[in-house]
């Protein structure tokens, strides 16, 4: 699977859009993005995923490159509560155990 | 519809003890899946499971044992606990990427 970079930490005011970018440049034909969040103590929980065209759901949107080689995922209203770290996984759609691999994420701090 | 449940929530253990991580999903998954995850770190898969009978290792197996006798049960077994399996454990579930995880939970071995 495909590494991935993202910036460790943003800051955003509450109400605005949060807008977290991630870098893909190696991802492949067969590849797809996804988007999770970890909140402080809890498991992390499944945001949105998509291969090329652009994804929304009640969540957030995800807008993919047309290169693909990179993605940004939009929080349209932030809240307090949207206060986490966000991981950006790229995973093969043939992967054999459907894993997910993990990297540090993007830890987002939503403030008033 | 309780989704991945874990017991317990917390525990302390001795150097050298043992015990056994409880996971049940309720979703009729396949796919099961134990990570750990360190202090301020990402997560690291353990062991998975792809159905009842499979499991297979992940990144960081050593120390751990899996068995997968139901759809609905993934225990996590540690032998001998040693400081370095101090962790919070997330057990989960789902397939093709999409993945539900359970609350954790946080061990420390003394």
């Amino acid at each position: 699977d495909a590494k991935t970079t993202q910036p460790p930490s943003m800051d955003c005011a509450e109400g605005r859009a949060a807008n977290l970018p991630c870098n893909h440049s190696t991802i492949s034909g067969n590849e797809y993005v996804y988007w999770y969040r970890q909140i402080h103590s809890q498991g992390p929980q499944y945001i949105i995923h998509g291969l090329k065209n652009n994804e929304t759901n009640e969540m957030a949107s995800l807008i993919i490159t047309e290169d693909r080689k990179s993605s940004t995922l939009i929080l349209p209203h932030a809240t307090l509560r949207d206060t986490a770290v966000y991981y950006c996984i790229v995973r093969s759609w043939n992967n054999a155990g459907n894993m997910l691999t993990f990297g540090g994420g993007t830890r987002l701090m939503v403030k008033p | 519809n309780a989704g991945v449940t874990q017991t317990p929530k917390f525990r302390i253990l001795k150097i050298g003890q043992s015990m056994t991580l409880q996971c049940t999903q309720d979703m009729n998954h396949n796919y099961m899946y134990w990570y750990r995850q360190d202090p301020g770190m990402g997560l690291k898969l353990i062991y998975y499971s792809v159905g009842a009978g499979i499991t297979d290792k992940g990144e960081v197996p050593n120390g751990y044992n899996v068995s997968r006798s139901t759809t609905e049960d993934f225990p996590l077994r540690l032998e001998l606990a040693a400081p370095s399996q101090t962790s919070v454990y997330f057990c989960a579930s789902g397939g093709g990427g999409k993945q539900f995880f359970g609350p954790g939970t946080r061990l420390t071995v003394l």
